[in-house]
């Protein structure tokens, strides 16, 4: 099954907390883990992206924890900003094969 | 550097119609993928072109096709629209395989009614 599933379908957070948007994938194969932010009337854009051989990745305010023996992988937003408010993927490939499977995606609102 | 682009940006068919769906990589990528993204079902992987050769393809049925041409500009055809087609469809580019980053254009919102 190539299934990768995402949770909470959406988020509220006050502006400054922290914003955490998991997902689960059940194909022990995948090797690449990227997150995608949407904003409405555009495409995904790659946000931060990970490969199982490391347990976490930071960027800025971006952080992603990879846990390979749970199949579990989160994203973390510090410091949330209203700016930050918009549709966020988790996705899973396998390198070499361009075909991403996409969770189906957590709306996340940041409020004032 | 011009960012991938996706024509048309909207349309609306009739049930029955046939539509065709262009998408212009970034300069310098080879590969071209597209998804089918819908509020139920999410994004979905339609399939994805290289160097003119269809690598891989998702479970969609016959009715949806693609070709890519020799300057990596791509399209996909939808033959007898369905209501349940309506959706945003999406390109993505990639220069090569491996961990390079998938650019997404802005889609082409399509509605069959």
């Amino acid at each position: 099954q190539q299934q990768v599933k995402q949770s909470p379908q959406s988020l509220i957070v006050q502006k400054g907390g922290i914003s955490i948007i998991n997902c689960a994938y059940e194909n022990t194969a995948f090797d690449y883990f990227p997150w995608y932010q949407q904003f409405p009337g555009k495409g995904p854009a790659l946000l931060i992206a990970i490969r199982p051989d490391v347990s976490e990745k930071k960027e800025g305010r971006f952080t992603i924890s990879f846990n390979k023996s749970a199949k579990q992988f989160s994203l973390h937003i510090m410091d949330s900003q209203p700016g930050d408010s918009a549709t966020y993927f988790c996705a899973a490939t396998l390198i070499g094969n361009e075909k991403l499977t996409f969770g189906t995606g957590t709306r996340l609102t940041i409020i004032p | 550097k011009a960012g991938v682009t996706q024509t048309p940006r909207y349309l609306i068919k009739t049930r029955g119609q046939q539509v065709t769906l262009s998408c212009s990589p970034i300069s310098g990528h080879r590969s071209v993928s597209w998804y089918q993204q819908t509020p139920g079902q999410g994004l979905q992987f339609l399939f994805e072109y290289f160097s003119e050769t269809q690598r891989n393809k998702g479970n969609f049925p016959g009715r949806f096709s693609g070709r890519q041409f020799s300057n990596s500009r791509s399209e996909m055809n939808v033959s007898t629209l369905e209501l349940g087609d309506s959706a945003l469809y999406l390109c993505a580019s990639k220069s090569q395989g491996g961990n390079t980053e998938a650019f997404f254009g802005q889609g082409t919102r399509l509605t069959v009614v």
